[in-house]
């Protein structure tokens, strides 16, 4: 039983395609986050969603356009890739004043590489 | 302004004691975390300290002093299958700062 799972694992693609990952968590959280790790293994925060509603945007490109359908779910478009978008997103998912103390759990990552 | 600073590379002997630092300066701060990643795969959550002074899990514990913007993860008895990057990160509500992390690399 996957807590938080990303799709796809790996995703190869080309400079100007759009692509999406999905991710869903099945702990019933009411946060949900995208972060992204570049080369450096510098792990940085895009967005979170709490309870399906955007509450941090960090500065991330409009090409990056992430959607909550509801509280279990948050995907990411990406439009117009370029080669700098190749790193790892990971999904993850927290619920906020809970008894575990905020901790966020994280999906497996997706590999994305634009070429 | 936010910064979370960390050692970029560790080394040490299987066995050994290793300490871990982590400063921070965040507008935001509820507490903090040390995760632990392997190469290629997502970080798993390790610790999460609120209030001053050190809290042990095992092999692992760690440290935090609010007042100085200070906390260590102290990992004894160290194994090979400790080598991985470990991560401080500052619970800002909504916000999780991750630093660079400190890659560990465990000797035989």
């Amino acid at each position: 039983d996957t807590a938080v799972s990303q799709t796809p694992k790996y995703l190869v693609t080309q400079m100007g395609n759009d692509k999406s990952i999905k991710c869903e968590q099945n702990l019933g959280h009411d946060t949900m986050y995208w972060y992204k790790q570049d080369s450096k293994k510098f792990l940085k925060i895009m967005f979170s969603y709490n309870n399906k509603e955007l509450i941090i945007n960090e500065t991330v490109p409009n090409r990056f356009s992430p959607k909550s359908p509801d509280k279990a779910h948050l995907n990411l478009h990406i439009n117009s890739l370029e080669l700098g978008d190749s790193a790892v997103y990971f999904c993850a998912s927290n619920s906020l004043g809970s008894l575990s103390g905020n901790t966020i759990y994280f999906g497996e990552g997706s590999w994305l590489t634009v070429v | 302004g936010q910064n979370i600073d960390q050692p970029t590379e560790m080394t040490a002997t299987e066995g050994a004691i290793v300490q871990i630092n982590c400063t921070y300066q965040t507008s935001g701060f509820n507490g903090l975390f040390w995760y632990q990643q392997h190469a290629g795969e997502a970080p798993t959550f390790l610790s999460y300290n609120v209030l001053d002074g050190l809290e042990e899990k095992g092999r692992f514990s760690s440290f935090l002093s609010r007042s100085k913007g200070y906390s260590y993860l102290l990992l004894k008895e160290l194994q090979m299958k400790d080598s991985a990057s470990y991560l401080c990160a500052v619970d800002g509500t909504y916000k999780y700062i991750f630093g660079t992390g400190t890659r560990l690399k465990v000797l035989a």
